[in-house]
């Protein structure tokens, strides 16, 4: 059965940090592209970042490119977001997805969510 | 990256046939056969419905279609049912090698 499993959310102040994790089982982790998506409370689904089977390939939204950095650790199947600078726009429940091939937005496998709250 | 375009609300009786329409451009909806659909219940995680304008994956009910015009792709759901009231996202590849949502539609069953 595959699972993702989110973790690491939390409450920061503005202009702190925080890394996500998602941890996974049941697929070849080293095959699948991976992704993070964010939904802002009472709103909808924003795409936030992407990272290639191997890593070597990373590409991010505008409103978090240069604070958020996405990695991935093949040996433990974990994907990582980490988070620097935030801000109050920044509050969501962050979902990493597993993408089916790469380069369609098809994600077939969600993590349960992780709140992200960015207050003072 | 602006968000893809979809009307705020649809509403439709059981039984009925509504669709549901997701406007972007050139950059993305209209450039590529990378569009994907996604119903999301309250308090749950997206699931993937339609991909590549007009697929669906293995155990998607038939009742749902995708099809794609110029710039505009679009989600069909035939025979509406009060299970198919939930929130509805496109999502497209972009020229930028990114993705984009749409704005997202809440689906009502009279």
């Amino acid at each position: 059965e595959v699972q993702l499993v989110d973790s690491g959310g939390g409450l920061v102040q503005p202009g702190g940090s925080l890394r996500l994790s998602c941890a996974v089982s049941g697929f070849v982790f080293d095959n699948a592209a991976m992704n993070w998506v964010r939904q802002a409370p009472g709103k909808g689904l924003e795409w936030v970042s992407s990272i290639s089977p191997s890593g070597g390939s990373r590409y991010y939204a505008d409103s978090v490119k240069g604070r958020f950095t996405i990695s991935r650790d093949n040996v433990q199947s974990t994907l990582y977001l980490l988070m620097n600078s935030l801000r109050g726009d920044d509050t969501a429940v962050y979902y990493c997805a597993k993408e089916v091939g790469w380069g369609s937005p098809t994600f077939d496998h969600w993590g349960q969510g992780s709140l992200v709250t960015v207050s003072a | 990256q602006p968000a893809l375009t979809q009307p705020a609300s649809v509403s439709g009786s059981p039984g009925q046939s509504i669709t549901i329409s997701c406007t972007g451009t050139s950059s993305d909806v209209g450039g590529y056969n990378r569009v994907s659909w996604y119903q999301q219940h309250p308090g749950k995680a997206p699931k993937v419905i339609i991909y590549d304008v007009s697929e669906r994956p293995s155990g998607v009910s038939h009742r749902f279609s995708g099809s794609k015009s110029g710039n505009t792709a679009s989600l069909t759901i035939s025979g509406l049912q009060a299970e198919d009231e939930a929130d509805y996202y496109c999502s497209s590849y972009t020229s930028s090698f990114t993705y984009v949502f749409g704005t997202g539609t809440r689906v009502n069953v009279l």
